[in-house]
């Protein structure tokens, strides 16, 4: 079956310093979508790819849906203590309601 | 007003016990889901409804069993509870347009079977 993995599992960085997540799925995706899920909490929606290539920004975030649309990243420049939580890519073939999460990757930026 | 509510928050209970979760939204959302997260945070997908109609049906224990009354309420039944069950149960609620399908989820339920 589907299956979508994100590297690294975990990453402690630098307040200031920057930060990339990576999601491989192993089938081709129709669109990819980032939740991020604080400490304790739930996930939450963050943006949503769903052409070739496709690059959005947010802020100091920025999201990338690779030509092949089998892999994404998710890059946060100049990290903040608000930015710490669980990152999640979630993926969806052929359209249907049917996400698949990823791994995640949990960041935690140290002050 | 919490768009996609469920309860209980927590429950503790013994092994052999059933139990439900219930889930209500009040976004209008057309489909509702059933997630599980174990500890290691990885969040795998159990069930979706689409206008009480079961869409989504996972590889999942027939120990749970899903009910829809409407499109607005999503509950998960759970029977003789064994140790593994021991999650956070999210439940989420979507509305699909085109490509667009934002999920939008609850709170979490946290289960712990002793």
């Amino acid at each position: 079956g589907q299956q979508v993995m994100q590297i690294p599992q975990y990453q402690h960085v630098q307040e200031g310093e920057d930060f990339t997540t990576y999601c491989n799925s192993s089938t081709t995706l129709s669109n990819i979508q980032w939740y991020k899920q604080r400490p304790g909490g739930h996930p939450v929606f963050l943006i949503q790819l769903v052409k070739s290539g496709e690059v959005k920004k947010q802020k100091r975030l920025t999201f990338q849906f690779g030509e092949a649309k089998k892999n994404s990243s998710l890059h946060i420049t100049a990290t903040q203590t608000t930015d710490v939580g669980t990152y999640f890519c979630a993926g969806s073939a052929s359209g249907t309601y049917k996400y698949i999460f990823g791994t995640g990757t949990r960041l935690k930026v140290l002050a | 007003d919490t768009a996609v509510s469920q309860t209980p928050k927590y429950l503790v209970t013994q092994m052999g016990n059933d139990k439900s979760i219930k889930c209500e939204q009040n976004l209008g959302h057309d489909t509702m889901y059933w997630y599980k997260q174990d500890s290691k945070k990885f969040l795998k997908i159990m069930f979706s409804y689409n206008n009480k109609e079961l869409i989504i049906n996972e590889t999942v224990p027939n120990r749970f069993s899903p009910k829809s009354p409407d499109k607005a309420h999503l509950n998960l039944h759970i029977n003789s509870l064994e140790l593994g069950d021991s999650a956070v149960y999210f439940c989420a609620s979507s509305e699909r347009q085109g490509w667009r399908n934002i999920q939008y989820f609850g709170a979490g339920t946290r289960l712990s079977v002793l």
